[in-house]
C-alpha cells in the first residue's frame, strides 16, 4: 500500500533553514511527481511546487522562488523540502503529496504532515 | 496567480444535499478539466475526492459529485452525514506547471 512518511515537527529561530523529508513506499518511486504544500494555522492550503524524482526537474512559484529548494534522493525514495530565510509567517504545517497526472494536480496520497515552527 | 474563490462556509442537515463552489478564472478552471477536490477533517491531511472535475477515487461514496460550467467548479454532496462535516477544498492546473487552490470552505452538517 503506497504511504508518505514525513519527518517529525521542527522549531526554528527566524533567519534559519528547515528540510523536511517525505519517505514513500509501495509503489516505484520516479513513478510519480510530488507537490509541497503548507497550511498556516487555521488557514488554507498554500501550494509551493513539485520535482519530478526521475529527472530532479522542479517548479517553484514565484512567491517561492529563492528560498524552496525541492530534492528527491532515489536511492531511499525520500523527497526533501528546505526552506530557508525563515519569517514567523512562515510558521505552518507542510504536506508532501503525489501527483498521479504529471503536474496536473490529481494528489492522491498526501503525508500526515510536518508542523515548522518559527520563534525566537 | 490568485487563489481560487470558495465560499468561507456552508452547512446543510443529514440527508440533504449541499453544493460549494470554486470560482477560478479562464486562466484556470475556465480552460483545463484539472479541477480536484478535497476533503480535510482538523489535524488530518487533505484527502482527494474529486479529480479531474467529475470523476471519484476508488473509495469515494458516490454521494460525492463534481462539475463544472464556465469559470466555476463545483462539489454536491447528496445525503449528507455527519461524518461529511470538515473543510473542503478545490484545486486548479493554471497552465504553465501551475497549480492554485482555493481558500477552503467549512461545511457544518446540522
Amino acid at each position: 500500500q503506497v504511504q508518505l512518511v514525513q519527518s517529525g515537527a521542527e522549531v526554528k529561530k527566524p533567519g534559519a533553514s528547515v528540510k523536511v523529508s517525505c519517505k514513500a513506499s509501495g509503489y516505484t518511486f520516479t513513478g510519480y511527481y510530488f507537490h509541497w504544500m503548507r497550511q498556516a494555522p487555521g488557514q488554507g492550503l498554500e501550494w509551493m511546487g513539485w520535482i519530478n524524482p526521475n529527472s530532479g526537474g522542479t517548479y517553484y512559484p514565484q512567491q517561492f522562488q529563492g528560498r524552496v529548494t525541492l530534492t528527491t534522493d532515489t536511492s531511499i525514495g525520500t523527497a526533501y523540502m528546505e526552506l530557508s530565510r525563515l519569517t514567523y509567517d512562515d510558521t505552518a504545517v507542510y504536506f508532501c503529496a503525489r501527483d498521479v497526472s504529471l503536474w496536473f494536480g490529481e494528489l492522491d496520497y498526501w503525508g500526515p504532515g510536518t508542523l515548522v515552527t518559527v520563534s525566537s | 496567480q490568485s487563489a481560487l474563490t470558495q465560499p468561507r462556509s456552508v452547512s446543510g442537515s443529514p440527508g440533504q444535499s449541499v453544493t460549494i463552489s470554486c470560482t477560478g478564472t479562464s486562466s484556470d478552471v475556465g480552460t483545463y478539466n484539472y479541477v480536484s477536490w478535497f476533503q480535510q477533517h482538523p489535524g488530518k491531511a487533505p484527502k482527494l475526492m474529486i479529480y479531474d472535475v467529475t470523476k471519484r477515487p476508488s473509495g469515494v461514496p458516490d454521494r460525492f459529485s463534481g462539475s463544472k460550467s464556465g469559470n466555476t467548479a463545483s462539489l454536491t454532496i447528496s445525503g449528507l452525514q455527519a461524518e461529511d462535516e470538515a473543510d473542503y477544498y478545490c484545486s486548479s492546473y493554471a497552465g504553465s506547471y501551475i497549480l492554485v487552490f482555493g481558500g477552503g470552505t467549512k461545511l457544518t452538517v446540522l
